[in-house]
């Protein structure tokens, strides 16, 4: 099946802790972000990407890093530098950037103690 | 840098009454999607509308495009409980950046 998969689902980490969020699409896609969702703040953009070995920052980068090596992944490490890093994260992609629609992964709920 | 602003928050609707959102952006736009999103889950593309001025419809909902291409708006009729969700507008100006409006939470008095 087509489409695009994040993991894990749900993610714990003690504070001062680097983590990694995995998004993986096998739809052919070349342009990748990534979103993070607080209640009441919408989506709001962290990085995206338009194409492999290259990538930009979004609204909210600081504390954040993304990497594009492969066309198919797109992952992103929340840095101990992230003040508030507890959030719901969602990874898109799409097809010819924001031409056309976004297809979104499931998410990463990720809980920082 | 480029904002979409999305109004209102929330929108509590009877069911079967008609409801509005809007969404702006500080810049004029490419083009401007929708999203869905129900609880606990991820936002589902909708439509998006390129041509200023356009107008599309999917059974009850009705979005349209400014005619400046910096305002955009969802009307839905006859609410259901199915509509229940937050909306998204997305916007993108000249580059590769789809940026998200904060979304409209419904919920539907039965």
């Amino acid at each position: 099946d087509g489409g695009i998969t994040q993991s894990p689902k749900y993610l714990f980490r003690k504070e001062g802790q680097n983590v990694t969020l995995s998004c993986e699409q096998n739809l052919n896609h070349d342009a990748m972000y990534w979103y993070r969702q607080d209640p009441g703040q919408g989506l709001r953009l962290i990085y995206y990407s338009q194409i492999v070995n290259d990538f930009q920052k979004g609204d909210i980068a600081e504390g954040y890093s993304v990497s594009r090596e492969k066309k198919e992944s797109f992952p992103l490490t929340v840095t101990s530098a992230q003040k508030n890093p507890t959030a719901f994260y969602l990874c898109a992609s799409s097809f010819d950037g924001g031409r056309t629609e976004a297809f979104f992964g499931q998410g990463t709920r990720l809980t920082v103690v | 840098g480029q904002q979409v602003m999305q109004i209102p928050q929330y929108q509590h609707v009877q069911e079967g009454e008609d409801f509005t959102t809007y969404c702006n952006s500080s810049t004029t736009l490419s083009n401007i999607q929708w999203y869905k999103q129900r609880p606990g889950g991820h936002p589902v593309f909708l439509i998006q509308l390129v041509k200023s001025g356009e107008v599309k419809k999917q059974k009850r909902l009705t979005f349209q495009f400014g005619e400046a291409k910096k305002n955009s708006s969802l009307h839905i009729t006859a609410t259901q409980t199915t509509d229940v969700g937050t909306y998204f507008c997305a916007g993108r100006a000249n580059d590769y950046k789809l940026s998200f409006g904060a979304g409209t939470t419904v919920t539907v008095r039965a």
